[in-house]
């Protein structure tokens, strides 16, 4: 069965040091996202990406964050430069082409990012 | 704006015992619903949705009906096994907010014991 695959599982970085969290989605979806969760806090909204560009993006999503979707796998979250409170488990996620209430999104297994 | 809350945990219980997991949310008209869940070491996995007022979402034995006049979504299971152990997340998207913005309330932890 096709998932959405995260790389690495775990990121130790220093702050003020830049950091990518790689994703592959699954093959045929042209929606992804990124989450993040903070330990003990919600699962939160990060931004949304369609078609090269950002669809939607909280107001998490400060200057400090990017996405990119460098080839035709590879979905990245970068971080400019690295904050304490950046430290939580980012989630990816991708659905198909139909972007409406009855979409499912999948989730990949997460990467913990710590910062030091 | 949209918000979902749900119960906290942990919530222990033995197998075969019987599971509720309240979850109300706050939307302006109709948001589309939906169930996660996260076992150990693994992603969010849909577990079931639910799109327009009354409609009852189930999947692997569990049920939770869309009650629009009490803003709720409890999720049920009428009996637990040891590997339905996880973490439940309610949620929620649309209609004021798009329909990709999923909004979560904060988990629920469920402990079966055999």
């Amino acid at each position: 069965e096709p998932e959405v695959t995260q790389t690495p599982s775990h990121q130790v970085t220093q702050m003020g040091q830049e950091v990518i969290l790689r994703c592959v989605p699954i093959s045929n979806h042209l929606y992804f996202y990124w989450y993040r969760q903070i330990l003990g806090q919600k699962v939160e909204f990060l931004v949304s990406f369609y078609n090269n560009e950002i669809s939607e993006k909280s107001e998490i999503f400060d200057d400090q964050f990017s996405v990119e979707r460098p080839d035709g796998s590879n979905f990245t979250l970068k971080i400019r430069s690295t904050k304490l409170e950046d430290s939580a488990m980012y989630f990816c996620a991708s659905s198909e082409e139909e972007q409406g209430q009855h979409n499912e999104q999948f989730f990949g297994p997460g990467t913990r990012l710590t910062v030091l | 704006g949209n918000s979902v809350t749900q119960m906290e945990g942990p919530v222990t219980l033995s197998e075969e015992a019987f599971l509720t997991i309240n979850c109300t949310y706050t939307a302006t008209g109709y948001p589309s619903l939906f169930w996660y869940v996260q076992y150990p070491g693994e992603g969010l996995q849909l577990l079931l949705k639910a799109t327009k007022a009354d409609d009852k979402g189930s999947n692997k034995g569990f049920e939770a009906t869309y009650r629009k006049e009490t803003t709720s979504f409890h999720l049920e299971k009428g009996s637990v096994q040891v590997s339905d152990s996880a973490v439940y997340f309610c949620a929620l998207s649309g209609p004021t907010d798009s329909w990709g913005k999923l909004q979560f309330g904060a988990g629920t932890q469920v402990v079966v014991t055999p």
